[in-house]
């Protein structure tokens, strides 16, 4: 299996625009999350999914945030619009079941300048 | 979930064991132990988990006191690859979430 997939690597943009990433979870894990990683707050959980239905949200940090999961292999994680404050490096992961192990994707580098 | 504490930054030398410790007095008793790390640019990589005995796989042993207070995570022969952050997690047998601390910065020397 590829592992946990996700695009773009890296994303720079400018303040008010929008950004979206994407996340393409391991195939056969029902369970999707979304991190986000900076120095100042560390790795911090921001929505996560189970069979496509987001189950706590609590994490997502204002309404300019937005995730969705159309389907078992594809989700997606949106700001509009964007600030110099979410710069940071985004990371989704997945697991199987009530499995004990989550697969971390490579991340993605965002700069908003 | 029950609140870890862990040393900010240890190191060792390459070929010895690392041995890295994490205080959680309150956790419960169906609360599990985990360590992730983490190398730089990378997402977090699973390590091990446990409940009450003492665990090993390919990668590390994990030492949990019989009080479950605290617990170390052994590298055996710790190598250059294994300079990361190290988590220890606490997390619920029916919890889905990982809350991650600010673990511990291992640097492996040569």
């Amino acid at each position: 299996d590829a592992g946990v997939i996700q695009s773009p690597r890296h994303e720079v943009t400018e303040m008010g625009q929008e950004v979206t990433l994407r996340c393409k979870p391991i195939s056969g894990h029902d369970y999707l999350f979304w991190y986000r990683q900076t120095m100042m707050r560390g790795l911090e959980l921001l929505i996560y999914f189970n069979n496509n239905v987001p189950i706590d949200d609590s994490g997502m940090p204002e309404d300019r945030f937005s995730a969705k999961m159309p389907n078992a292999s594809f989700s997606t994680l949106k700001i509009q619009p964007s600030e110099p404050r979410d710069s940071a490096v985004y990371f989704c992961a997945s697991r199987q079941g009530a499995g004990y192990e989550q697969y971390f994707g490579p991340g993605t580098r965002l700069t908003v300048t | 979930d029950a609140k870890t504490t862990q040393p900010p930054s240890m190191d060792c030398a390459e070929g010895r064991a690392a041995n890295l410790p994490c205080n959680h007095s309150t956790i419960s008793g169906n609360e599990y132990v985990y360590w992730y790390r983490q190398i730089h640019s990378q997402g977090p990589q699973y390590i091990i988990h446990g409940l009450k005995n003492n665990e090993t796989n390919e990668m590390a042993s994990l030492i949990i006191t019989e009080d479950r207070k605290s617990s170390t995570l052994i590298l055996p022969h710790a190598t250059l690859r294994d300079t990361a952050v190290y988590y220890c997690i606490v997390r619920g047998s029916s919890g889905d979430k990982l809350t991650f601390g600010t673990g511990t910065r291992l640097a492996v020397r040569p």
